[in-house]
């Protein structure tokens, strides 16, 4: 059982280039959601799904985009990279109500 | 005024201290409550949920002050492999939000 799966672990990218990071979870949760973490900020949600086909904006969504075609995966797209992007992301899941998230191990992201 | 406010410390205490962290929160609305521990460049892990009625669990102790809207953490007996940082976590309606989180250092 894997749980929460985030691929890259690291990447740089340029100013203005695109990319997708990818979360995928192996145990059935309806909830993902994806954050971003700097610091002093705590952690700050980007966009949520509450299932297949559903998607949300959270409380930073601009310059960000989710979809979730299937329960599995739930990939972000950085469509032009910014340098205040920089951060460390983060993909979690939970199942139906608040029982607690679980994360993946995280994405260390540089824009230069 | 962050949602979710927390002293970010850091607190440094000898094995076997106790230590209490506090939080506060803005939203009355606020359903669920939760510490997370953040080991350095690693994930946040859930370490308890949070009850009204106050909760245990082992060394740990939680407590929810609903009218002051306030959450702590209570750690007794400190052990070195308490060294991490604790997230004070408000859930409402989907919307998880999180302290910047308090560091907690336990020296021998």
């Amino acid at each position: 059982n894997a749980g929460v799966t985030q691929t890259p672990k690291f990447q740089v990218l340029k100013t203005g280039q695109s990319m997708t990071l990818q979360c995928a979870q192996d145990m059935n949760h309806e909830y993902m959601s994806w954050y971003r973490q700097d610091p002093g900020m705590g952690l700050r949600l980007i966009h949520y799904s509450v299932g297949a086909g559903i998607t949300d904006q959270g409380e930073v969504p601009n310059g960000y985009n989710v979809s979730r075609s299937t329960t599995e995966d739930f990939p972000l797209r950085l469509l032009s990279a910014a340098p205040s992007q920089t951060s460390v992301y983060f993909c979690a899941s939970s199942p139906p109500g608040s029982y607690g998230y679980t994360f993946g191990s995280g994405t260390r992201l540089t824009v230069v | 005024r962050k949602e979710v406010e927390q002293d970010p410390g850091p607190f440094n205490v000898p094995e076997g201290a106790t230590v209490a962290f506090n939080c506060t929160y803005s939203n009355s609305a606020s359903q669920s409550f939760f510490w997370y521990r953040q080991d350095c460049r690693k994930e946040p892990k859930l370490l308890m949920s949070v009850y009204s009625s106050g909760n245990e669990d082992g060394r740990f102790t939680a407590q929810l002050n609903r009218a002051s809207q306030y959450i702590s953490l209570l750690i007794r007996d400190s052990k070195l492999s308490d060294s991490a940082t604790y997230l004070c976590v408000v859930w409402n309606n989907n919307d998880m939000r999180f302290g910047a989180g308090t560091r907690l250092t336990v020296k021998p």
